[in-house]
């Protein structure tokens, strides 16, 4: 069974770090490209990064650039979010997302999410 | 960058009628776009890539079509368990945006 499994959320106040995690099982990791998507809770959906098979690409939307990285170890079969300099506007669940491109290229359309991991930024 | 707009943002129709919801990018996508499902309390799920294509497993009422700016999703008999908000999301370029969501309740 394919599942994507992210932990590492929770409360931070603003201005400080979080590092977000998924492990990825069921399919052949390094295959495919991953991303990162969230949602505020009743909102709608932001992609926020991806990052190709190797790791040589990686892609973020506007409003992080800067303060988060994204990253993947193959041989773990994991991908991680670094969020650095937090503010109140990043709370939100952040889903792990598969590619669905083949080739390990971003393609991003995504075919299997996580269940996600809450990340409530506060003071 | 490209803004993805959806029509309406909500919408309550009956079992057994025929739902087009649209979708309108601000530039030309090609076809690089996908269509999902978010039921209550669940993960996203694709319906739709390719502007047209029926993912596997999803239900042969939902159908796609379009390209370039003006795409339609359309849901050929409403059944219950569409109860949902839809996205319509363009992967042409990054930032691989979403729109703003269609909700879709029975009437």
């Amino acid at each position: 069974e394919v599942q994507l499994v992210e932990s590492g959320g929770g409360l931070v106040q603003p201005g400080r770090s979080l590092r977000l995690s998924c492990a990825a099982s069921g399919f052949t990791f390094d295959d495919y490209a991953m991303h990162w998507v969230r949602q505020v809770p009743g909102k709608g959906l932001e992609w926020v990064s991806g990052i190709n098979w190797n790791g040589g690409v990686a892609y973020y939307v506007d409003s992080v650039k800067g303060r988060f990285t994204i990253s993947r170890d193959n041989a773990k079969d994991s991908l991680d979010l670094q969020m650095n300099s937090l503010r109140n506007e990043d709370t939100a669940l952040y889903y792990c997302v598969k590619d669905s491109g083949r080739f390990g290229e971003i393609l991003g359309a995504f075919d299997i999410w996580g269940q996600g991991t809450m990340v409530t930024v506060s003071s | 960058d490209i803004q993805m707009t959806q029509s309406p943002s909500s919408l309550s129709a009956s079992v057994g009628d025929r739902v087009t919801i649209t979708c309108r990018a601000s530039q030309g996508i090609n076809n690089y776009l996908a269509w999902y499902q978010q039921k209550p309390g669940k993960v996203p799920k694709v319906l739709i890539y390719a502007a047209s294509t029926l993912q596997s497993g999803a239900p042969s009422r939902f159908s796609g079509s379009g390209s370039e700016t003006d795409f339609t999703l359309t849901i050929s008999s409403l059944q219950p368990e569409d109860v949902a908000i839809y996205y319509c999301q363009k992967y042409n370029i990054a930032p691989y945006s979403f729109g703003q969501g269609t909700k879709l309740e029975i009437k």
